[in-house]
């Protein structure tokens, strides 16, 4: 069965310290995308990055940064120098394809609450 | 401009009550969900609809009833209010799976529904 584990619940770090989330996925799959969203306390959901499984390139936007391994199931977010305003709800999320194409089906983790202290 | 909007923001409803949460996406997407966030702030997909066509229902008690009257609307309506319905519904939007690498779902900012 499809799951996505983020087994961190709470994070708090001080301001300029880096932290990384963990993210950890099963699937059958062998085509299957991976997502990032950050969920701040207004409330909304902000899409932050979407990795397809046959591209295990690491990417960096800025002080964000993914790590993504197919061979530990895992898709990892760094963020360097944390400030206040990374304080937030950090989701991964694994794509299900299914549906003759018509439609994904997003498979949430729990989600990783990040407390950035000044 | 607003992308994926909701009304109401939030509701606020007695047990037994019929309410409905309107969507509209201006990002001329064809594919539309609607998700359910608890207390917890666990994300789980209620329906998806493509082209006005239901592809997904996730066993979702049939008091909730998604419609969607074309490529750019999609309504919730919920029967027979229960407690365990308090929750946060999001609305979202994409492009088809696969395209071009941009089928990333854009949400909503939620409705916020208490039912007392």
């Amino acid at each position: 069965a499809q799951k996505v584990t983020q087994a961190q619940t709470e994070i708090s770090v001080v301001e300029k310290e880096d932290v990384t989330l963990d993210c950890v996925y099963e699937t059958r799959d062998t085509t299957y995308y991976l997502f990032w969203y950050k969920q701040p306390p207004s409330g909304e959901l902000v899409f932050l990055i979407r990795r397809n499984s046959f591209d295990e390139q690491n990417e960096i936007s800025g002080r964000y940064s993914w790590n993504f391994q197919k061979s530990t199931s895992s898709f990892n977010f760094t963020i360097t120098a944390s400030q206040v305003v990374d304080s937030a709800v950090y989701f991964c999320a694994l794509s299900e394809r299914r549906y003759g194409g018509a439609t994904n089906k997003l498979i949430f983790g729990t989600g990783t609450l990040l407390a950035v202290q000044p | 401009d607003t992308a994926v909007s909701q009304t109401p923001k939030y509701l606020v409803t007695q047990m037994g009550n019929d309410k409905s949460i309107k969507c509209e996406q201006n990002l001329g997407h064809d594919t539309m969900y609607w998700y359910k966030q608890d207390s917890k702030k666990f994300l789980k997909i209620m329906f998806s609809y493509n082209n006005k066509e239901l592809i997904i229902n996730e066993t979702v008690p049939n008091r909730f009833s998604p419609k969607s009257p074309d490529k750019a609307h999609l309504n919730l309506h919920i029967n027979s209010l229960e407690l365990g319905d308090s929750a946060v519904y999001f609305c979202a939007s994409s492009r088809p799976p696969g395209t071009s690498g941009r089928d990333e779902q854009f949400f909503g900012p939620g409705t916020r529904l208490t039912v007392l």
